[in-house]
């Protein structure tokens, strides 16, 4: 079983809607959490990361984190065509430098 | 320019035979991932590399193994590959627990 999931696994969103991905860690150790976006056929490219409980918000992206729960989500509000991707949520604790992802979120922006 | 660069981008060999991938980054980071990535498992960490000739396996080491000669240049080795290695492998750096940088990718096809 995967130690970070994520939900849904796919999400459908008008053009000008807002997106909710989710995403929760089974490993207490864990601290820091990280959002990378991968468009088709590229490679992830990191997207936002937050370590402090509460929220963060980047242009049209926002992302909250409950370290209680170690659960994290990102949203983004007017979404764009472009914003079509695989999303990958990775969790690492301070330390081991060890990264351990999702299986992703596939969104769709359909205009 | 921050890159990392990965060499082939696609390679196609049959059961048996080994498989050289290889991987650079003109960052001068420390910390240096190979990923492979299937459909609906994410990206699984195979191994991580903490320095020249310092690495540690990841999550799913079997059946490869690597090698750092110099900090800007990290292999991945299949000895002997077998058609469950069929996959998209990603090379990432990073600077201590930082952004993950990711190179291309490599598709690699066992026949």
């Amino acid at each position: 079983q995967q130690k970070v999931q994520q939900s849904p696994e796919s999400l459908i969103v008008p053009e000008g809607g807002m997106a909710s991905l989710n995403c929760t860690s089974s490993d207490r150790n864990v601290d820091y959490f990280w959002w990378y976006r991968q468009h088709s056929g590229k490679s992830p490219k990191m997207l936002m990361s937050i370590f402090s409980n509460g929220e963060k918000e980047e242009g049209r992206f926002t992302v909250h984190l409950n370290k209680a729960s170690l659960h994290t989500s990102l949203h983004i509000r007017d979404s764009q065509p472009s914003d079509s991707a695989l999303y990958l949520c990775a969790a690492s604790n301070t330390g081991n430098y060890k990264y351990v992802f999702g299986a992703g979120t596939r969104l769709k922006v359909i205009a | 320019d921050m890159k990392v660069t990965q060499m082939p981008r696609y390679l196609i060999k049959r059961m048996g035979e080994n498989v050289l991938l290889e991987c650079g980054q003109d960052m001068s980071h420390e910390t240096m991932y190979w990923y492979r990535q299937d459909p609906g498992l994410g990206l699984q960490l195979i191994y991580i590399s903490y320095d020249v000739d310092s690495n540690s396996e990841g999550d799913i080491p079997k059946g490869y193994r690597v090698s750092r000669k110099k900090r800007e240049h990290f292999s991945l080795i299949l000895d002997s590959a077998k058609t469950n290695q069929t996959s998209v492998y990603f090379c990432a750096s990073s600077l201590r627990e930082n952004t993950l940088y990711f190179g291309a990718g490599t598709r690699l096809s066992v026949l």
